[in-house]
């Protein structure tokens, strides 16, 4: 089972900043099975990013998704207080599976 | 307008069993992938398995085989997820989510979560 690893633990920054979440899976996988997902508090997941770099569905485009092969990067920009929030990289091999998480705290 | 409603929140005692409904709105359940996820207290999401509600085909991870069943009634659009042998780390959130589509293995429709407590 292929095991993602999420840095950092969090991230603390202030509104206008840039955001780089890092994932990276214990083996390499393919583009099209990493997916990043939004938590807000006391909220269910919401998709942001699949296949790598495809914004979901009413995610703007000041995020963003990249990478290959065993690293992947999400990047938002123009941080604002609402995107405090855990996010969460996911991948479908054998299993679904999980990254443990990025908290953003916007100060 | 696509929507999950799952039930209300429950209290078990170790040993026990649990079973959390998730009610489908705006679309068809057979015609969608259906899966649950966990999330501990402060911890981060589980995948648990999922349900093609056409067939009734199941898969589960394999951590929960033998203790969880997921199932559905499409007749009242709705599917289940029962975790029996409780343990007291079975503590969580339990939420039912949508895929996009046949072949896809990821969500775009989440329901609000039922929280599980196993408490003596």
């Amino acid at each position: 089972e292929i095991v993602l690893t999420q840095s950092p633990g969090t991230l603390s920054l202030t509104p206008g900043d840039s955001a780089a979440l890092s994932c990276r899976a214990s083996q390499s996988i393919t583009n099209k099975s990493l997916r990043w997902y939004q938590q807000k508090f006391g909220q269910a997941p919401r998709l942001l990013i699949y296949g790598t770099s495809i914004r979901a569905t009413g995610v703007p485009d000041r995020v963003s998704g990249s990478g290959s092969g065993t690293d992947f990067t999400l990047i938002i920009n123009r941080l604002a207080p609402e995107d405090s929030a855990v996010y969460y990289c996911q991948h479908f091999g054998s299993s679904l599976t999980f990254g443990g998480g990025t908290k953003v705290e916007i100060k | 307008q696509v929507q999950l409603v799952q039930s209300g929140a429950e209290v078990r005692k170790p040993g026990a069993s649990v079973k959390v409904s998730c009610k489908a709105s705006g679309f068809s359940l057979s015609s969608y992938y259906m899966h649950w996820v966990r999330q501990a207290p402060g911890q981060g999401l589980e995948w648990m398995g999922w349900i093609n509600p056409n067939s009734g085909d199941t898969n589960y991870v394999q951590k929960f085989q033998g203790r969880v069943s997921i199932t559905r009634d499409t007749s009242i659009n709705k599917v289940y997820m029962e975790l029996t042998r409780l343990k007291f780390d079975d503590t969580a959130v339990y939420y039912c989510a949508r895929d996009p589509g046949p072949g896809y293995d990821f969500f775009v429709v989440w329901g609000p979560g039922t929280l599980v407590t196993v408490s003596s």
